[in-house]
């Protein structure tokens, strides 16, 4: 089946305890990228990366990092948490055809709470 | 930066009922997408629609591209059609994506 997996669904961590959460697809997927939901803000991307070895920022990617070592694999890191950071964070992934990406598919989230 | 605007951002429908849901971007978008989020937060692909007219089922989605809008028809809704719909696309000569404010729809029985 295809799909975007994401890990963990939740989690309650604290300030500056380090976390990553694992993005995979076994879609053979060039795009994926990152996104956190916050009521009244929205969907709002963080990075995304256009292939392997190649990141860029979205609009809010202060306090997050990523890597892209693997095409099927983007984890998102949050080197020191902090509370504003709490949100539901979601991974998609999506081909690239020519200069546009594909139809964009989203993993089931992973609700973070930091206290 | 690109503003994307969906309306109504509240919409309350008796089953069976129709709606008209729009999604309205300031400036070009490429890959216009139409997603339901269900209530348990799960966002479902309903249309992949860059331009045209698709219809899938009691849906149905049209993108006006050059005139920067879309819209989703929803048919004969169902209590299942509830939660939150979002249009998405990529800014213009970028790969990032924008999303819009989104259009809460609650279907009573």
């Amino acid at each position: 089946e295809a799909q975007v997996t994401q890990n963990p669904r939740y989690l309650i961590t604290v300030t500056g305890k380090k976390l990553t959460v694992t993005c995979s697809q076994n879609m053979n997927h060039e795009y994926m990228s990152w996104y956190r939901q916050d009521p009244g803000l929205g969907l709002r991307q963080i990075y995304y990366s256009m292939n392997v070895e190649v990141t860029d920022k979205g609009d809010v990617p202060e306090g997050y990092k990523v890597s892209r070592k693997e095409k099927r694999n983007f984890p998102l890191i949050l080197e020191s948490p902090s509370p504003n950071q709490t949100s539901l964070y979601f991974c998609a992934s999506s081909p690239i055809k020519g200069t546009n990406t594909g139809e964009l598919f989203f993993g089931e989230g992973s609700r973070l709470t930091v206290l | 930066g690109i503003q994307v605007e969906q309306s109504p951002p509240d919409l309350i429908l008796q089953e069976g009922a129709n709606s008209t849901l729009r999604c309205n971007f300031s400036d070009s978008v490429n890959n216009l997408q139409w997603f339901h989020q269900n209530p348990w937060g799960q966002l479902i692909n309903l249309f992949y629609i860059p331009s045209g007219t698709k219809q899938n089922g009691r849906l149905s989605a049209t993108t006006v591209a050059t005139e920067r809008y879309s819209l989703l028809y929803i048919s004969s809704s169902q209590t299942t059609d509830s939660g939150v719909y979002f249009c998405a696309g990529l800014t213009s000569g970028t790969y990032k994506y924008i999303f819009g404010t989104g259009t809460r729809l609650k279907v009573l029985a």
